[in-house]
């Protein structure tokens, strides 16, 4: 069974930083793209990063280009989101995602974590 | 990367069909086939019942449906039931290898 637990939420100043994490289990990390995702409160869902399957290819959102940094650790199964300069409109339920298919970048998420809160206030 | 567009909100009847559009761009939904719908009851987290534009994955029922036209996507929910209330959002793969929303639709059972 495929399971996905984020940690690393909280609260912080703008212009701080945050590192979000992902476990994974249930299936070969190493080959699927995997996806963060956010919901700022009341809103819609909002595509974040994505790293590639076996390619380990990075894409971004415009909105946090340059800010944010996904990786991940093949031999602990987990997914990073490092965000940096953090500002207001970051805050968000942050989510990872499992991808459908093992390409370089993300095209269907099939299975999503609980989430975790990030607060951006001071 | 705009969002995708989607009604805000949709009703309907126990027992009735509703359908939700969702509107992009040939750079998005018109030019690929990778369009998912996801359920999202309040507090919870994202569950895909729908992906390829109308592939329903195993343990989603039969009254959800998907399609595609152009560059508009639909999920159409038959046999309205009160444990479909929830919000709904689409997605889709885009030209720049990346991945676009659209801003949800919260449909009420009456």
């Amino acid at each position: 069974e495929v399971h996905l637990l984020e940690s690393g939420g909280g609260l912080v100043q703008p212009g701080g930083s945050l590192t979000l994490s992902c476990a994974a289990s249930g299936f070969t990390f190493s080959v699927y793209a995997m996806t963060w995702v956010r919901q700022a409160p009341g809103k819609g869902l909002e595509w974040v990063s994505s790293i590639g399957g076996s390619s380990g290819t990075t894409h971004y959102a415009d909105s946090v280009k340059g800010r944010f940094t996904v990786s991940r650790d093949i031999s602990k199964n987990t997914l990073y989101l490092q965000m940096n300069s953090l500002r207001a409109e970051d805050t968000a339920v942050y989510y990872c995602a499992k991808d459908s298919y093992t390409y370089s970048s993300s095209r269907e998420p099939d299975y999503w974590g609980q989430g975790t809160l990030v607060t951006v206030s001071s | 990367q705009s969002a995708l567009t989607q009604p805000a909100s949709v009703s309907g009847s126990p027992g009735q069909s509703i359908t939700i559009s969702c509107t992009g761009t040939s750079s998005d939904i018109g030019g690929y086939s990778y369009v998912s719908w996801y359920q999202q009851p309040p507090g919870k987290a994202p569950k895909l019942i729908i992906y390829e534009g109308s592939k329903r994955p195993s343990g989603v029922s039969n009254r959800f449906s998907g399609s595609k036209s152009d560059n508009t996507a639909s999920l159409t929910i038959s046999g309205l039931q009160a444990e479909d209330e929830a919000d709904y959002h689409c997605c889709s793969y885009t030209r720049s290898s990346t991945l676009v929303f659209g801003g949800g639709t919260k449909v009420t059972v009456l």
